[in-house]
């Protein structure tokens, strides 16, 4: 049974701060990581993809990729209210047509 | 670009009332998924279809049914609508074969709520 895990939160920080999101994974020949952002009543949307060990940056969201000790991580930078929402982690399998999805972490960032 | 296409976006049904999820991509994608989403459980894989002609169960299939009705097309039907099955329903397409490592595209979603 491949599982994904992630803290539910609610992760509460301060406007301008970083955010740190965890996700830990069992499946040892996972290939594909992804970050989904979920607003409240809305679909997920994908924010960031990566493949290789070590960091992928693209504005203010950088992942971070561990496979020996099985965990990708998300930053956000200067985090803003808009940041608010559930961040979702998927991790797929070479050979699998389906991502394990954890259940998300709640973010809220506050002013 | 439309992306991933749901219809409709909100529906009231009885119990025991039939419908039909619709689900259209327009990005040319392989593989097509349902997923249903509740508080605290998650995202949870219905049925997928990783090329025209092909469908498969995922995690919680009972009480639903799909055709995959050409490589844009995705449906889903609930035969005989159950309370349990009061849900926020998302249709996801992905570009290639199980063998990539292409994320998801998800549609807005469909919000049911069987009484």
């Amino acid at each position: 049974q491949k599982e994904v895990e992630q803290n539910s939160g609610p992760l509460s920080v301060p406007e301008g701060a970083i955010a740190s999101l965890n996700c830990t994974y069992s499946d040892r020949v996972s290939q594909s990581f992804f970050w989904y952002r979920q607003y409240s009543g809305k679909s997920p949307e994908l924010i960031m993809s990566i493949y290789s060990n070590g960091d992928k940056e693209d504005g203010r969201f950088t992942a971070q990729l561990n496979k020996a000790s099985q965990y990708v991580s998300l930053l956000i930078r200067d985090s803003q209210p808009s940041d608010s929402a559930t961040y979702l982690c998927a991790v797929k399998s070479g050979g699998s047509y389906i991502p394990t999805f954890g259940r998300g972490t709640s973010l809220i960032v506050h002013p | 670009n439309a992306g991933v296409t749901q219809t409709p976006k909100f529906q009231v049904l009885k119990t025991g009332q039939s419908m039909t999820l619709q689900c259209a991509q327009d990005m040319n994608h392989n593989s097509m998924y349902w997923y249903r989403q509740d508080p605290g459980m998650g995202l949870r894989l219905i049925y997928y279809s990783a090329s025209e002609g092909t469908t498969d169960k995922g995690e919680v299939p009972n009480g639903y049914n799909v055709s995959r009705l050409n490589k844009r097309e995705f449906s889903l039907r609930l035969e005989s609508a159950a309370p349990s099955q009061t849900s926020v329903y998302f249709c996801a397409s992905s570009p290639g074969t199980g063998t990539d490592n292409q994320p998801q595209h998800f549609g807005d979603g469909t919000r049911l709520s069987i009484l």
